[in-house]
């Protein structure tokens, strides 16, 4: 079956750096969506990886290895808004988006 | 990028009866998705919408408890029928940039949702 793991929840401590990990298996691979969204809000579009290695974009980095099935977002200097659900997907061979059931990210002053 | 909006933003409604839930998208797209996420939940694929054919739903999902229309390029409807408190969760509409499947890198977006809850 087509599954994806990721941590329920993590703390972190405002201006550290905190690091989401997301391993999955599905029929075929696309792609790897990595999603923010605040409680009651749509999610919004961080990262798309597709080849192996770090995409960096700001504040925000996603990591890919295809081999292992396994990818991770990482936050630098952490600010109270990135307190969030963030959502890890994967495209399979049919191009459906495959959801994890997020990790709820709470920084702490 | 796409802009989306969904009426209505919540509803509560009674067992029992139908709830039809607008989306609205800016520009033409091919296919658009219907989503559920029940709290604390993640995202749930209720069905595909295809413009000019049926909607493909899956496994789970079937027409006669959540039919759609898919009239034109921009809009899209999911009405919930025969609610039970079961269907109170949150309800999204979503696009992908590239328009149709296949042609990445593309960003999906979605819209603001729609808080359902059944009593």
């Amino acid at each position: 079956g087509q599954n994806i793991d990721q941590p329920t929840e993590m703390t972190a401590t405002e201006g550290a750096i905190v690091q989401i990990n997301c391993t999955y298996q599905t029929s075929g691979f696309n792609g790897l969506f990595w999603y923010q969204q605040h409680a009651g809000e749509a999610p919004t579009f961080l990262s798309y990886n597709v080849l192996d290695g770090l995409e960096e974009k700001g504040r925000f980095s996603s990591f890919l290895s295809r081999s292992k099935g396994y990818s991770y977002l990482l936050l630098k200097e952490l600010q109270m808004k990135d307190s969030a659900s963030y959502l890890c997907a994967a495209l399979d061979s049919n191009y459906q988006l495959i959801w994890g059931a997020g990790t709820k990210l709470i920084i702490k002053p | 990028s796409a802009v989306i909006s969904q009426k209505p933003s919540r509803d509560i409604c009674q067992r029992g009866t139908s709830l039809t839930i607008q989306c609205q998208v800016d520009s033409q797209v091919t296919m658009m998705f219907w989503y559920r996420q029940q709290p604390g939940q993640s995202l749930t694929l209720i069905a595909t919408a295809n413009q000019g054919s049926e909607a493909t739903y899956e496994s789970g999902f079937v027409i006669d408890k959540f039919p759609i229309s898919r009239p034109n390029l921009t809009f899209s409807t999911l009405t919930v029928s025969n609610m039970s408190p079961e269907d109170s969760s949150i309800y999204l509409c979503s696009v992908d940039t590239a328009g149709t499947s296949g042609r990445a890198p593309y960003e999906q977006y979605f819209g603001p949702g729609t808080r359902l809850t059944v009593t």
